[in-house]
């Protein structure tokens, strides 16, 4: 069964310091992973894309990395500010013959505390 | 560049009505998927179209539909509605299937209430 798990579900830190997300997946045939943020009320927004060759990608303070033998990916948000608060979530897209599926994780809600 | 355009973007309707909802693509993209998210069980998918076609479907039931238009527009329509229907439901465009690193963007989805 294809599935997508992320830890921790919350998570409440101070402005200004870092955190580390977790995303681990079960999903074949695996075509690539993303990590969205989602404020509330709003649709998700990409914020990277990785296939299963590339171990790290940046896009200003956030970073993800990829690990397609051990099938875990993390975010790691550095320089915390008050607007990251959302939820993150991670998702894996597998092709088959039919055509393209996105599967996801449950988010990690992240709480920014001045 | 017009993002992804989803109608209305709240609605409250009554147990046993049927809903229709509209998502325009990204100018460009073939590709329009819609996904069901509520707080229980998160973004779960529903179904992907490409030009005209449904590509991929999701464990749901056939009381929901849709369909996707020449001009790439798609509409799902939830017939019969129940109280547990009541979710954000989002739709997404991208480029074409095959695109390896073809984003999928979002619209800010519709809020269906099921009173």
């Amino acid at each position: 069964k294809n599935q997508v798990e992320q830890s921790p579900q919350s998570l409440i830190i101070l402005e200004g310091k870092n955190c580390t997300l977790q995303c681990n997946y079960t999903v074949s045939p695996f075509s690539n992973l993303r990590w969205y943020k989602q404020d509330t009320g709003r649709g998700p927004v990409s914020l990277t894309i990785m296939t299963f060759s590339e171990n790290t990608k940046s896009n200003g303070r956030y970073t993800a990395t990829l690990d397609a033998d051990t099938k875990q990916s993390s975010l790691h948000i550095t320089a915390s500010q008050l607007s990251d608060s959302a939820s993150y979530i991670c998702v894996v897209k597998l092709t088959n013959n039919a055509g393209n599926m996105l599967t996801f994780g449950g988010g990690t809600r992240l709480m920014v505390k001045p | 560049k017009a993002g992804v355009t989803q109608t209305p973007r709240y609605l409250i309707k009554t147990r046993g009505q049927q809903v229709t909802l509209s998502c325009s693509p990204i100018s460009g993209h073939r590709s329009v998927s819609w996904y069901q998210q509520t707080p229980g069980q998160g973004l779960q998918f529903l179904f992907e179209y490409f030009s005209e076609t449904q590509r991929n479907k999701g464990n749901f039931p056939g009381r929901f539909s849709g369909r996707q238009f020449s001009n790439s527009r798609s509409e799902m329509n939830v017939s019969t509605l129940e109280l547990g229907d009541s979710a954000l439901y989002l739709c997404a465009s991208s480029q074409g299937q095959g695109a390896l690193m073809g984003g999928y963007t979002f619209g800010s989805g519709t809020r269906l209430t099921v009173v």
